[in-house]
């Protein structure tokens, strides 16, 4: 099984500024990554598909990179609305994993 | 507008079985893939299975493999999810996402649904 590990585990950071998310994976997946957001209570939204793809209606300041083990999830500049939790996703082997979340909360 | 709906949950004992359903609406549920993936309280995601658009291929999470099956109904529209020998560990809420179109089935999922939860205690 492939792990998938986030950092850091808490971002603490003001709006307007830019955020930057780890994940990585415990072997090769290739381009074959994906970027979740959760708010409390809701379900999850899709941000960035194959590491780099912003998924439909996703605010350009939203950007994902990478490729083989070490991907990076950058908001460029935070609104109020983006304080939530980050999940990354791996489908380059099964089973389909995700990484352990990261909390942006704000400063 | 594409729509889930989960049903099915409760509080079942320990060893026993529940059976999960998931309503889709707003889309050509026969052309996509259908993934179930799990949240325990304060927890964070885990995906639990995935199907194809046809039923042809399907895909577990080592931690139910082997208790859960996962099928679909193409002509009603409907997902499940079948848990036998459940476990307190298989507390969570359970939710339907979906997946890819066509041979692209296991691909991320871009609509999810609200979830049901599942309790499984004595």
């Amino acid at each position: 099984e492939i792990v998938l590990t986030q950092s850091p585990v808490t971002l603490s950071l003001s709006p307007g500024e830019r955020a930057t998310l780890s994940c990585r994976a415990s072997q090769n997946i290739n381009r074959y990554l994906a970027w979740f957001q959760q708010k409390p209570g809701q379900a999850p939204r899709l941000l960035i598909y194959d590491a780099s793809n912003r998924a439909t209606d996703i605010p350009v300041r939203f950007s994902g990179s990478g490729s083989g083990t070490d991907f990076t999830l950058t908001i460029s500049s935070l609104e109020p609305e983006d304080f939530a939790v980050y999940y990354c996703q791996q489908r380059s082997n099964w089973p389909i994993t995700f990484g352990q979340g990261t909390r942006l909360e704000i400063k | 507008q594409v729509q889930l709906v989960e049903s099915g949950g409760g509080v079942v004992q320990p060893g026993r079985s529940l059976r999960l359903s998931c309503a889709a609406s707003g889309f050509t549920f026969s052309n996509y893939g259908m993934h179930w993936v799990r949240q325990a309280p304060g927890k964070g995601l885990e995906w639990v299975a995935v199907i194809w658009y046809d039923g042809t291929n399907k895909y577990y999470a080592d931690s139910v493999k082997g208790r859960f099956t996962i099928s679909r109904d193409n002509s009603e529209n409907t997902l499940y999810l079948q848990m036998n020998s459940l476990r307190a560990e298989d507390t969570a809420v359970y939710s339907c996402a979906r997946g890819g179109y066509y041979f692209d089935s296991s691909a991320p999922s871009d609509y999810w649904g609200q979830g049901t939860l599942v309790t499984v205690s004595s």
